[in-house]
């Protein structure tokens, strides 16, 4: 298994583009978790999906972030505009179905917003 | 709401000497417990975790925890740690519900010759 696939593994923009990350979850896991990670702020929850749907989006900062979950594997992440604040490492992480399982990460996507 | 606190930001040790990695939780309800490493520039993997049963748990790499319901506490321990151990150590809580995971802030563990 190829596990959880990100990409890009690194992106530089500037401040005001759009910004999008993707998630590929391991096949038949059917929650997917997207994390931001700052030497500031640590590890946080953005959003998460169960079976394709947003289940609790409290974590996203504002409107300028929005997650999508088309199919069971894909997701993206889109950052628009993006401001420099939001540079950070960005995980996306999967489950099976089923209490207390195991998170698998992604290797993230390291986003510098100048 | 439950919260994880780890105490220690940085924990410097010396090749093949014991460590202790501390966690405390607060929470209301019951709750499950997990330990996480996370490598230079990679993402995080599962060392071990506690669900019910045994408070002695054993995990990958010579890792155990031991969960302390009275004192709230899940702290992560190895006898003699090695140069690869050196990583990000991130100690997490679930109370169940969809296995969202709340989690601490990170030690970083640095194994010294």
């Amino acid at each position: 298994d190829a596990g959880v696939i990100q990409s890009p593994r690194h992106e530089v923009t500037e401040m005001g583009q759009e910004v999008t990350l993707r998630c590929k979850p391991i096949s038949g896991h059917n929650s997917l978790f997207w994390y931001r990670q700052t030497m500031m702020r640590g590890l946080e929850l953005l959003i998460y999906f169960n079976n394709n749907v947003p289940i609790d989006d409290s974590g996203m900062p504002e409107d300028r972030f929005s997650a999508k979950m088309p199919n069971a594997s894909f997701s993206t992440l889109k950052i628009q505009p993006s401001e420099p604040r939001d540079s950070a490492v960005y995980f996306c992480a999967s489950t099976r179905e089923g209490p207390y399982n195991e998170q698998f990460f992604g290797p993230g996507t390291r986003l510098t917003v100048l | 709401a439950q919260s994880v606190t780890q105490l220690d930001s940085q924990v410097p040790v010396f090749e093949e000497a014991p460590v202790e990695l501390r966690c405390n939780y607060s929470s209301s309800v019951s709750v499950y417990l997990f330990w996480y490493v996370q490598y230079p520039n990679q993402g995080l993997q599962l060392l071990l975790k506690y669900l019910s049963g045994s408070t002695l748990v054993k995990g990958i790499n010579g890792f155990e925890a031991e969960f302390n319901k009275s004192q709230t506490s899940f702290h992560l321990r190895k006898p003699s740690v090695h140069i690869s151990d050196t990583a990000e150590y991130f100690c997490a809580v679930s109370t169940g519900g969809g296995n969202k995971l709340t989690f601490g802030t990170g030690t970083q563990l640095k194994v010294e010759l």
